[in-house]
């Protein structure tokens, strides 16, 4: 079992959708979060980084951590075509900490 | 705010051959340095990474080595490219109480 899991997709939508992305992980001990967003031929982008469990909102974008559940979210309101990409869930120890990713979720915003 | 600097985009070399890619940063000192492959479809694989100059961590046995001359320069080399050494190669960054921010990637085939 990998140590974090995330559905390869693809992930289909139309423009205006709701999307919820999500990740399960399995080492508790995890405590800082984040998002990327992956364009093709592109380096993945930092898209949100959360410490602990709680929501964070930023513009269309809400990431969600439930660590009793260790499970978590990534939520686009609105969603644009442009928002076609692969998103990557990771997640440390630490602050300084190595991360661990999860394997990518490919979504499709179609107009 | 950091700024990752990787070239080149993309590059064809032969088996056989070295190979020397380049890593630059900027707007932070003293930072962690981390060089990444990504299989087509596939997650994030972490080769190296570098806590100061001269400080080299290896995470996998490979054909691959790196080397941190400066500061801000982190490089990735090889004597003689095998056929899987194929991928895409991102340098990674993390300066002090920063979550990690990715370069642009090179693309590298084999051939």
């Amino acid at each position: 079992q990998k140590e974090v899991e995330q559905d390869p997709g693809p992930l289909s939508v139309p423009e205006g959708a709701i999307v919820s992305l999500n990740c399960t992980y399995s080492n508790s001990a995890f405590q800082y979060f984040m998002w990327y967003r992956q364009y093709s031929r592109k380096g993945p982008e930092l898209l949100m980084y959360t410490y602990s469990s709680g929501n964070k909102e930023d513009g269309r974008f809400t990431a969600q951590v439930d660590k009793s559940s260790k499970y978590i979210s990534l939520f686009i309101r609105d969603s644009q075509p442009s928002d076609s990409a692969t998103y990557l869930c990771a997640m440390s120890l630490w602050a300084g900490n190595m991360l661990t990713f999860g394997g990518g979720t490919r979504l499709m915003v179609k107009p | 705010s950091q700024t990752i600097h990787q070239w080149p985009a993309t590059l064809v070399q032969p088996v056989g051959s070295p190979l020397s890619l380049e890593c630059t940063v900027e707007g932070t000192s003293n930072p962690n340095l981390y060089w990444y492959r990504q299989a087509a479809g596939r997650g994030l694989q972490l080769l190296f990474y570098s806590v100061g100059i001269g400080q080299i961590s290896s995470e996998v046995p490979q054909n691959l080595s790196a080397s941190r001359p400066q500061d801000r320069q982190f490089i990735l080399s090889s004597k003689k490219l095998l056929l899987s050494d194929s991928g895409f190669y991102l340098c990674a960054c993390r300066g002090a109480g920063q979550p990690q921010h990715f370069g642009d990637g090179t693309r590298l085939s084999i051939l």
